[in-house]
């Protein structure tokens, strides 16, 4: 069976400091990833997603970034940390049409990190 | 631009109620849509994916049906019980990408023992 993993599960830095919260995926190959944003009494917020290594799409302007450095690893990172991007980070995973699964296939999600920006 | 709606966003009733979560969606040309279930502090639990061309889906106590023309989801829950208190949340997908899965804010549902 497939998990997915993240850590850490919470997080608190102060404004200006880095961000890497990290995300795996086991028991499939070739997930597609994304990293979602949930505010406090929101909706989620896409971020970002891949399709593969080194593939990433960016869905807002911001000063976060993503990487995938393996087939399932996702890292959102962030240089310098704002006040704004306090909030919980979702990352999740659905089969990928290059492995044979249709596009529209369910999304999985992980534990989530809360992160909180002072 | 599809939007996404649930309303309540907040809900209770006692144990044992039978209970309809309603989910909207403006633009009826999705290709599926999910439900999903999330305790305080946690990730999203997939309860239900239903496709375009299906009316319904239902797992247990949970069914979820789609009405595509009118734009509407509802998931209802049977027999309720305290541990079915989170905060479901609907999800459409409009395309192919990644970036046309558009969630609603959820309601919040309390089951009172």
């Amino acid at each position: 069976s497939q998990t997915i993993h993240q850590w850490p599960a919470t997080l608190v830095q102060p404004v200006g400091s880095p961000l890497s919260l990290e995300c795996t995926v086991e028991g499939t190959s070739n997930p597609n990833l994304y990293w979602y944003r949930q505010a406090a009494g929101r909706g989620l917020q896409l971020l970002f997603y891949s399709v593969g290594i080194g593939q990433i799409s960016s869905e807002v302007p911001q000063n976060l970034s993503a990487s995938r450095p393996q087939d399932r690893q996702f890292i959102l990172s962030s240089k310098k940390l704002l006040l704004s991007d306090s909030g919980f980070y979702l990352c999740a995973w659905s089969p990928s049409e290059l492995a044979g699964a249709p596009f529209n296939n369910e999304q999985f999600f992980g534990p989530g990190t809360r992160l909180t920006v002072l | 631009k599809q939007e996404v709606t649930q309303i309540p966003a907040a809900l209770s009733v006692p144990e044992g109620e039978n209970l309809v979560l309603n989910c909207s969606f403006t633009d009826s040309a999705i290709y599926n849509l999910q439900w999903f279930r999330q305790d305080p502090g946690k990730g999203l639990t997939s309860l239900l994916l239903i496709q375009s061309s299906q009316r319904e889906q239902t797992s247990g106590r949970l069914n979820a049906s789609l009405d595509k023309s009118s734009g509407r989801s509802t998931l209802y829950i049977a027999a309720s019980q305290p541990g079915d208190s989170a905060t479901y949340l609907c999800a459409v997908r409009t395309g192919s990408s990644a970036s046309k899965i558009i969630f609603g804010s959820g309601t919040r549902l309390s089951i009172r023992p």
